[in-house]
């Protein structure tokens, strides 16, 4: 089956720790998102990458870092320079390309909380 | 004034009967425009897209966009218990970004 598999689903940091969150594709997809996500709010992007070894800083990446090193990967560290880091977090993909029509494709989530 | 707008509800509807959602949006030059279902605690699901004036029909699912007046609405007929959820809308922003609208929350009565 093709997808998006995030892991783990629960994430619980310690205060000064540093966590990575997984997410991985098998739909062949160039471009990955990483979006974060509070209660009651909507979506708000972190960092995305269109090709391999190569992200761009979204909205709100203070905090956070990404590498691509695999097509199909596309980690997420939350480290301890983000303060309020406990949120839904959401990875998702997409033919890339800025002529496309860019549908994005989610990934199950990371609950993550700090201790 | 934000980029997407969309009334949080809750929009309750009875069983049987049409949800109306609307979306606004501020950049002019946006070309695609999405919407997602998210039930509670779980990941959003694409449920339409539209890149083009007019209506598009997918099943009990209808959405229009208005470019000029920079809106984009979504239509549930036949509302079901199993459609209560929340509804994102996004447009593609510059640089192959989304930029989605805080999802209005959709509660079907039996």
């Amino acid at each position: 089956d093709g997808g998006i598999t995030q892991s783990p689903k629960y994430l619980f940091r310690k205060e000064g720790q540093n966590v990575t969150l997984s997410c991985e594709q098998n739909l062949n997809h160039d471009a990955m998102y990483w979006y974060r996500q509070d209660p009651g709010q909507g979506l708000r992007l972190i960092y995305y990458s269109q090709i391999v070894n190569d992200f761009q800083k979204g909205d709100i990446a203070e905090g956070y870092s990404v590498s691509r090193e695999k097509k199909e990967s596309f980690p997420l560290t939350v480290t301890s320079a983000q303060k309020n880091p406990t949120a839904f977090y959401l990875c998702a993909s997409s033919i890339a390309g800025a002529g496309g029509r860019n549908e994005q494709f989610f990934g199950p989530g990371t609950r993550l909380t700090v201790l | 004034q934000k980029e997407v707008e969309q009334n949080s509800g809750p929009l309750s509807v009875p069983e049987g009967a049409i949800a109306s959602l609307n979306c606004t949006y501020s950049d002019r030059g946006s070309q695609s425009f999405f919407w997602y279902r998210q039930y509670s605690g779980k990941s959003p699901e694409l449920i339409m897209s539209i890149y083009s004036n007019g209506d598009k029909e997918d099943g009990r699912f209808t959405a229009q966009l208005n470019k000029a007046s920079q809106y984009v609405s979504l239509l549930i007929r036949d509302s079901q218990p199993s459609d209560s959820a929340t509804y994102l809308c996004a447009f593609k922003a510059a640089g192959n970004k989304l930029t989605f609208g805080g999802g209005t929350r959709v509660l079907v009565k039996p």
